[in-house]
């Protein structure tokens, strides 16, 4: 089975440039997460999608960033114009939802792609 | 706001120790616990995943959680230099909820 794709694995801008990534979700995983690390933390919640639904984006700079994954399947995360502050490791993963009897099953782990790494000079 | 705490580290071990792993999560409705490994330059993977009181082994890991205390650990047996990483712990609410992670503690195993 293939994992999340993306791409590209680097990228360097100057800042107030404007720069795109792409994801390819795991067949079949209705669920996308994109994620910012930044060195020395942890993961932080972009946005996730429920197919080509947003479900949270409470953590999204909408001034700046902005994802869509119009189709259902694969997504593009934008930023316009990158900061420096934005430099950081872009994860996107993907995760199969399924609820048996209305109770959380075991199919909710997320998985993850190599990532983008992201410089802002 | 969710939070996830862990200690930052570095924990170090001597190779055949059992590491131990600690986090503490805020949110009482929290339903699935996760443990990934990430070493440097690479994504996040998957180790183990937790959704009951009490122990849960795989090989030579075992997760723990005390929903109680709000509190879940991973236990590292017999550790190799090859488990030196960054060991992230994420928390999860109920269905379509998002995933919160820690801050990840630094592991490193030495030989």
């Amino acid at each position: 089975e293939a994992g999340v794709a993306q791409s590209p694995r680097y990228k360097i801008i100057e800042k107030r440039q404007s720069v795109a990534f792409w994801c390819n979700p795991i067949s079949g995983h209705a669920t996308l997460y994109w994620y910012q690390q930044i060195l020395g933390q942890g993961p932080k919640l972009l946005i996730q999608f429920q197919n080509n639904g947003v479900v949270d984006d409470s953590q999204l700079p909408k001034d700046r960033f902005s994802a869509e994954r119009l189709k259902g399947v694969d997504s593009t995360l934008k930023i316009q114009p990158a900061k420096l502050e934005d430099s950081a490791v872009y994860l996107c993963a993907s995760s199969l939802v399924r609820r048996t009897s209305g109770r959380v099953s075991s199919y909710n782990e997320q998985f993850f792609g190599p990532g983008t790494r992201l410089t802002v000079l | 706001q969710k939070e996830v705490e862990q200690n930052s580290g570095p924990l170090s071990v001597p190779e055949g120790a059992i590491a131990s792993l600690n986090c503490t999560y805020s949110d009482r409705v929290s339903q699935s616990f996760f443990w990934y490994r990430q070493y440097s330059g690479k994504s996040p993977e998957l180790i183990m995943s937790i959704y009951s009181n009490g122990d849960k082994e795989d090989g030579r890991f075992t997760a723990q959680l005390n929903k109680a205390s709000q509190y879940v650990s991973l236990l590292i047996r017999d550790s190799q230099p090859s488990d030196s990483a960054t060991y992230l712990c994420a928390v999860r609410g109920n269905y379509g909820q998002n995933f919160v992670f820690g801050p990840g503690t630094r592991l490193s195993v030495l030989p």
